[in-house]
């Protein structure tokens, strides 16, 4: 069982639609990662938070906002995707308390959301 | 940036034999971590690599680093079908940079 747990596990979605991708972590960990993943790809990084503030954007399109309500949640909101956007997205966190740098512990996935798009 | 490769990137490997994975990566970098990765599934940490010429060993992998030569071995013992999965190496230098991957497949 993993301690990073991803809602849902599989969304299809339409072009015009609206969705969010829900990530939550209980290990107290100070940093969240979203992830792209494609098949057969290694992990593609998105944004990474740090103590709750966005601090690294891969240039990412505006079509995908992140979200960070609190050190435990993380959200990735979705809104007018492209077919090529469809991808597993694996939220991630590291940096336990008391750890002053996010890469001194291995990032711990969640299950991803398998993300098609219509 | 950071560029990690791995080599080979496909190894079809049969039962009871040896082998290794390679990770070299571009420069400097502070911790090197491995990653197992089953079909459909997520990402699973093995080993983290402090410093020049650790060396981590659980079950039939074992990891190694050297950091003057920035490579990374992951050995593979007397391979059993279980270990069929996709291995990543990822370097870590201000963000997590992750190697190509390897698509490891075992056979009987």
């Amino acid at each position: 069982d993993t301690e990073v747990t991803q809602t849902p596990k599989h969304l299809v979605m339409g072009m015009t639609n609206k969705k969010s991708l829900k990530c939550e972590q209980h290990m107290g960990h100070r940093a969240m990662y979203w992830y792209k993943q494609k098949a057969k790809k290694p992990p593609e990084l998105m944004f990474v938070y740090s103590y709750e503030k966005l601090s690294i954007n891969e240039s990412v399109p505006s079509r995908f906002s992140p979200e960070c309500p609190n050190s435990s949640l993380l959200n990735l909101h979705l809104h007018a995707l492209q077919p090529e956007d469809s991808a597993l997205y694996l939220c991630a966190s590291s940096q336990e308390p008391g750890n002053p740098h996010p890469y001194n512990s291995p990032l711990h996935f969640g299950n991803g959301t398998r993300l098609t798009v219509t | 940036e950071l560029k990690v490769e791995q080599n080979p990137l496909f190894l079809s490997m049969q039962e009871g034999k040896n082998y290794t994975i390679y990770c070299n990566y571009s420069t400097t970098s502070d911790r090197l971590y491995w990653y197992r990765q089953d079909p459909g599934k997520s990402l699973e940490s093995l080993f983290v690599l402090l410093s020049n010429g650790a060396v981590k060993q659980e079950g039939r992998l074992m990891a190694s680093l050297d950091t003057k030569a920035r490579l990374s071995t992951l050995h593979i013992t007397a391979a059993v079908h279980d270990l069929s999965a996709t291995y990543f190496c990822a370097s870590t230098r201000g963000q997590f940079y992750f190697g190509t991957g390897t698509s490891l497949t075992v056979i009987p």
